[in-house]
């Protein structure tokens, strides 16, 4: 059982530069959300989707483009990679009803110099 | 709009002491809870969720929180505390999908690090 898989797990990039970080589960899960964490910040949340074809932004989404076209996969996209998006991103999943906990991947360590 | 509150960015212990973790929160409307924890180069892993079914909860490996609405915390507590629990601790608060339209999305508090002596 896999569960919320991210890939790559580590990546530098060049200011200027685009990258997708690739997010999937296999728990059927129609909720999924992506986040990034900051040193004594915790983790803020950037966007999220309801089910296929259906997203919106979170707390800090700008920088950032999402999509949904299939229930297993959430790809997030950086366009033009900035210093400011140095983190570590991770992609949540669960069901619906109101009271699931989000399982977690095991994030991606991204570094824009 | 709802918020948490972790009182200590670093706790430290021995091996055996008690381990206190403090969550505080702020939500409009009842909240559900959750603490979640992070070990080096992990994911988060859920330790225990609060859905007022009982204001006492127990999770994994042995810890607890006590949800109290009147102090508005929700700490959490392991009465011995292991090598093994050296790690980063997360307070998390939802309100839900009944509560409106928040589709369960969850509003961290900043994390506290636990660190665990011999």
């Amino acid at each position: 059982n896999a569960g919320v898989t991210q890939t790559p797990k580590f990546r530098i990039l060049k200011i200027g530069q685009s990258m997708t970080l690739q997010c999937t589960q296999d728990m059927n899960h129609n909720y999924m959300y992506w986040y990034r964490q900051d040193p004594g910040m915790g983790l803020k949340l950037i966007y999220y989707s309801v089910g296929a074809g259906i997203t919106d932004k979170g707390e800090v989404p700008n920088g950032y483009n999402v999509s949904r076209s299939t229930t297993e996969d959430f790809p997030l996209r950086l366009e033009l990679a900035a210093p400011s998006q140095t983190s570590v991103y991770f992609c949540a999943s669960r069901k619906p009803d109101g009271n699931q906990p989000q399982h977690f991947g095991d994030g991606t360590r991204l570094s824009i110099l | 709009a709802q918020s948490v509150t972790q009182l200590g960015s670093h706790v430290s212990v021995s091996e055996g002491a008690l381990v206190l973790l403090r969550c505080n929160y702020s939500s409009s409307v009842p909240p559900y809870l959750f603490w979640y924890v992070q070990y080096p180069n992990q994911g988060l892993q859920l330790l225990l969720k609060y859905t007022s079914a009982a204001t006492l909860v127990k999770g994994i490996n042995g810890f607890e929180a006590e949800f109290k609405k009147s102090e508005t915390s929700f700490h959490l507590t392991k009465p011995s505390a292991h090598m093994s629990d050296a790690a980063e601790y997360f307070c998390a608060v939802s309100v839900g999908d009944a509560g409106g339209t928040s589709y369960g999305k969850l509003t961290f508090g900043q994390g506290t690090i636990l660190t665990v002596h011999p």
